[in-house]
């Protein structure tokens, strides 16, 4: 079945350590999105990529890392520098750009904590 | 930049209740509107949408009309069941909004109905 796949679903992790959630999706799609997402304050934008090897930092981008090597793929990596890194990470896409369509697709999230 | 206010939650109400969640926006040109949900454990999902003014959205017995008039998008059911329980976010995407080509959510809003 056609969809969007993220890994791990949950995930510990000790202060001072980079963790690398995964997103994979087998829909063909053009762009994908990373969105934190906290209690009381819906969905924040981390990152986006309209096509492979560009990507655009969103509302909250600081102390998070991407990257779009293949159209399949956009890994989040949420380093050390992050303040406040607990949270549910979702990710998602959408055929062309979301503005044309207004559809995302969304995974299932990860849910990181920091012990 | 744009932005999506909701009602805050938990909403709670009886099943066959009637149903409104309040949502509002603030755009910079004439934006798609959407209604996302997200059920326990899983990411979101589109509800419906309307891309210009005074068009109608529905979709599994939910309406939302874009009123332009007064920046509103409010969602609507007539008869809400145990299975709608979920969280409800507003959202919308404005191609006059410089450089963001990704949507704008609301806060969302906690439904829960009861048997």
């Amino acid at each position: 079945d056609g969809g969007i796949t993220q890994s791990p679903k949950y995930l510990f992790r000790k202060e001072g350590q980079n963790v690398t959630l995964s997103c994979e999706q087998n829909l063909n799609h053009d762009a994908m999105y990373w969105y934190r997402q906290d209690p009381g304050q819906g969905l924040r934008l981390i990152y986006y990529s309209q096509i492979v090897n560009d990507f655009q930092k969103g509302d909250i981008a600081e102390g998070y890392s991407v990257s779009r090597e293949k159209k399949e793929s956009f890994p989040l990596t949420v380093t050390s520098a992050q303040k406040n890194p607990t949270a549910f990470y979702l990710c998602a896409s959408s055929i062309k750009g979301v503005l044309v369509t207004g559809e995302l697709f969304f995974g299932e999230g990860s849910r990181l904590t920091v012990l | 930049g744009d932005s999506v206010t909701q009602m805050e939650g938990p909403v709670t109400l009886s099943e066959e209740a009637f149903l409104t969640i309040n949502c509002t926006y603030t755009a910079t040109g004439y934006p798609s509107l959407f209604w996302y949900v997200q059920y326990p454990g899983e990411g979101l999902q589109l509800l419906l949408k309307a891309t210009k003014a005074d068009d109608k959205g529905s979709n599994k017995g939910f309406e939302a009309t874009y009123r332009k008039e007064t920046t509103s998008f409010h969602l609507e059911k007539g008869s809400v069941q145990v299975s709608d329980s979920a969280v409800y976010f507003c959202a919308l995407s404005d191609l006059a909004d410089t450089g963001r080509r990704a949507l704008t959510f609301g806060s969302g809003t906690r439904l829960q109905v009861q048997p």
